[in-house]
């Protein structure tokens, strides 16, 4: 069974500095990954998603399927930027069932 | 902006009573999801709805919970009876079609068993 593991709760770090949320995988065929992110009293949304290859609010994340990794990163980091993150993977084919990892709170200290 | 629509936003029920939440995705969206979010924990799906019909619902438990997308609109979930261990948070999702996979999620229902 696929498995999507973030293995930190939560990551402080000052404004400006770099950010890197880990997420990684377990899964046999090709996966695809999302990040998704709810700020504070906000819905759950997308953030990205790799078949995008797109940034979006700074953020970006590479497929690594050596590594099975799909980490997010920003280079410098905003108060704005604080929030729950959760990585998702969904099955080719799988219906668009989204299998989630256990989100890490990002804060962002000034 | 068209959003999900859940409701109630907030349910505390009496173990073993009956409890219902209700969904109403963004309108022409076919794919309708219910997941649980435990406190510390990410979302779990529980039932996954194609227009009408149920494509998934391998991890819902269905001695005590049911789900419902009569029309292929909006949703109904129910559980009967609610046990202490059912307090979470229920989120509905939906999505234009199984082939588009970005999920637009609704605010959730928060449900507290006494």
């Amino acid at each position: 069974a696929q498995r999507v593991t973030q293995p930190e709760k939560l990551l402080s770090v000052f404004k400006g500095a770099p950010v890197e949320l880990k997420c990684n995988y377990s899964y046999s065929g090709s996966p695809e990954l999302f990040w998704y992110v709810q700020y504070s009293r906000q819905r759950l949304q997308l953030l990205l998603r790799h078949i995008s290859r797109e940034s979006i609010k700074g953020f970006t994340a590479d497929l690594n399927k050596g590594e099975t990794s799909f980490h997010l990163k920003k280079p410098f980091a905003q108060e704005e930027d604080s929030a729950m993150y959760y990585c998702a993977l969904s099955l080719t084919g799988g219906g668009n069932k989204l299998t989630f990892g256990t989100g890490t709170q990002l804060k962002v200290e000034l | 902006e068209a959003e999900v629509a859940q409701s109630p936003r907030y349910k505390i029920t009496e173990k073993s009573q009956a409890v219902a939440f209700w969904c109403d995705p963004i309108s022409g969206h076919a794919t309708l999801y219910w997941y649980r979010q435990i406190l510390g924990q990410g979302p779990e799906l529980l039932v996954q709805f194609q227009d009408e019909s149920v494509v998934d619902d391998s991890q819902l438990p269905k001695d005590r919970f049911s789900a419902e997308r009569l029309k292929g609109v909006d949703s109904t979930l129910k559980i009967q009876p609610a046990e202490l261990g059912d307090s979470a948070m229920y989120l509905c999702a939906s999505s234009l079609a199984q082939g588009n996979t970005e999920a637009f999620f609704g605010q959730g229902t928060r449900l507290t068993v006494v």
